[in-house]
């Protein structure tokens, strides 16, 4: 079992649909949680960090954590066609060396005209 | 804030030739820089962590005398991928995370540069 689960896609929206997103880990020792954007043959972009339980909100996008169910989501409102990209989870496990991230597998996401 | 520069964007080579590739942060320290590979379709896969001054730490499976990186200044860092063949032909991306980063809590957040396409011939 990875420790970071993802649905590879592709999600396919129309444009200006809600566009949910979810991430589901076994690690419950994860303290920060990432949101990134990856479009074909660039690096990822950060969208949005979060490190505690609950919602954090960046204009269309909204991260939600809930540790108790080591669950996160990521939202977009009002999806355009540039939003079209893989979108990437990722997670930090403090310690004293390396806070490597550890990421899912990515969500292919299509909003369409 | 929190830009990573990297360069260049797309590289091709010869096999048997060596090839540098730069990871910069522009607005901040960066102590740590990241190196990865990415095959089509995949996630990013950690080739090897750096800290300004000191030997890079490899992931098991990635060698370091083809890999070779160099993190000599907290704006820089290098991979050199040495004698490449044309297995070597991926995407290699890199990130920096550093202390002055932006806002609390950020220094722990890998920023990431826009990757560099090697293509080995």
């Amino acid at each position: 079992q990875k420790e970071v689960e993802q649905d590879p896609g592709p999600l396919s929206v129309p444009e200006g649909a809600i566009v949910s997103l979810n991430c589901t880990y076994s690690n419950s020792a994860f303290q920060y949680f990432m949101w990134y954007r990856q479009y074909s043959r660039k690096g990822p972009e950060l969208l949005m960090y979060t490190y505690s339980s609950g919602n954090k909100e960046d204009g269309r996008f909204t991260a939600q954590v809930d540790k108790s169910s080591k669950y996160i989501s990521l939202f977009i409102r009002d999806s355009q066609p540039s939003d079209s990209a893989t979108y990437l989870c990722a997670m930090i496990l403090l310690k004293a060396a390396g806070n490597k991230l550890t990421f899912g597998g990515g969500t292919r996401v299509l909003v369409k005209p | 804030g929190a830009v990573v520069s990297q360069h260049p964007s797309w590289v091709i080579c010869k096999s048997g030739t060596s090839v540098k590739i730069e990871c910069r942060s522009l607005d901040f320290q960066a102590t740590t820089m990241f190196w990865y590979r990415q095959f089509p379709k995949q996630s990013l896969m950690l080739m090897a962590t750096s800290n300004e001054g000191s030997k890079a730490t490899y992931e098991q499976g990635v060698e370091k005398d083809k890999f070779l990186i160099n993190h000599a200044s907290l704006t820089l860092s290098t991979l050199t991928v040495t004698s490449a063949h044309p297995e070597d032909s991926s995407f290699y991306i890199c990130s920096a995370r550093g202390g002055d980063a932006g806002a609390l809590g950020a220094k722990n957040i890998q920023y990431f540069g826009a990757g560099t396409r090697l293509s080995v011939l």
